[in-house]
């Protein structure tokens, strides 16, 4: 149990363009979901945290225009990164968590490599 | 001062050694601990959680100091197979949610 997916595993784009990734929970309900953003040799980045149902919460130096998160149901969210460029580079990795109570682990997406040429 | 923090290596062990890392975090309001282990150019797995009374499973044992604010990760008879990046993570509450803090990584490398 608690498998999370996530699509695309990877994707190129071309500046200017923009690019939506999907985070899923399979088996189990996901109040909560934290999108991360990690660079090579470097740790995960905190970049958002999102509720169902509410809107998503920003890390400080995260734009929250640029980066689109929508959490529309129990079992999915969505980043999209608007109007990318190649330093939107990076390795997107999503999370989700079940309800308190039940367990504070988080169960990790497999991750989505993105490359803006 | 980080949220969390750790030595980021790389340790250089041999094969059957007993390595240990540590990790420090700052908010004493952190209620949840964890250790993940991450391979190269993949997603975090969880290894284990940290309990306030220390705990083990197999080779791998944790222990949380919560006066000293520091979590604790020892690994005995280290393999071949244990050479990846471990993440501590620490789970924060803020604004009525959580949030998870990582670490930037201690890198352990195992040598045959």
């Amino acid at each position: 149990g608690a498998v999370v997916s996530q699509h695309p595993s990877w994707v190129i784009c071309k500046s200017g363009t923009s690019v939506k990734i999907e985070c899923r929970s399979l088996d189990f309900q996901a109040t909560t979901m934290f999108w991360y953003r990690q660079f090579p040799k470097q740790s995960l980045m905190l970049m958002a945290t999102s509720n169902e149902g509410s809107k998503a919460t920003y890390e400080q130096g995260v734009e929250k225009d640029k980066f689109l998160i929508n959490h529309a149901s129990l079992t999915l969210s969505t980043l999209t990164v608007t109007s990318a460029h190649p330093e939107d580079s990076s390795f997107y990795i999503c999370s989700a968590s079940r309800r308190p109570g039940v367990s504070y682990e988080q169960y990790f997406g497999p991750g989505t490599r993105l490359t803006v040429t | 001062r980080k949220e969390v923090e750790q030595d980021p290596g790389p340790f250089n062990v041999p094969e059957g050694a007993t390595v240990a890392f540590n990790c420090t975090y700052s908010n004493s309001a952190s209620q949840s601990f964890f250790w993940y282990r991450q391979d190269c150019r993949k997603e975090p797995k969880l290894l284990m959680s940290v309990y306030s009374s220390g705990n083990e499973d197999g080779r791998f044992t944790a222990q949380l100091n919560r006066a000293s604010q520091y979590i604790s990760l020892l690994i005995r008879d280290s393999k071949l197979s244990d050479s990846a990046t471990y993440l501590c993570v620490v789970n924060i509450p803020t604004s009525g949610t959580y949030k998870y803090i990582f670490g930037t990584g201690t890198r352990l490398k195992v040598l045959a």
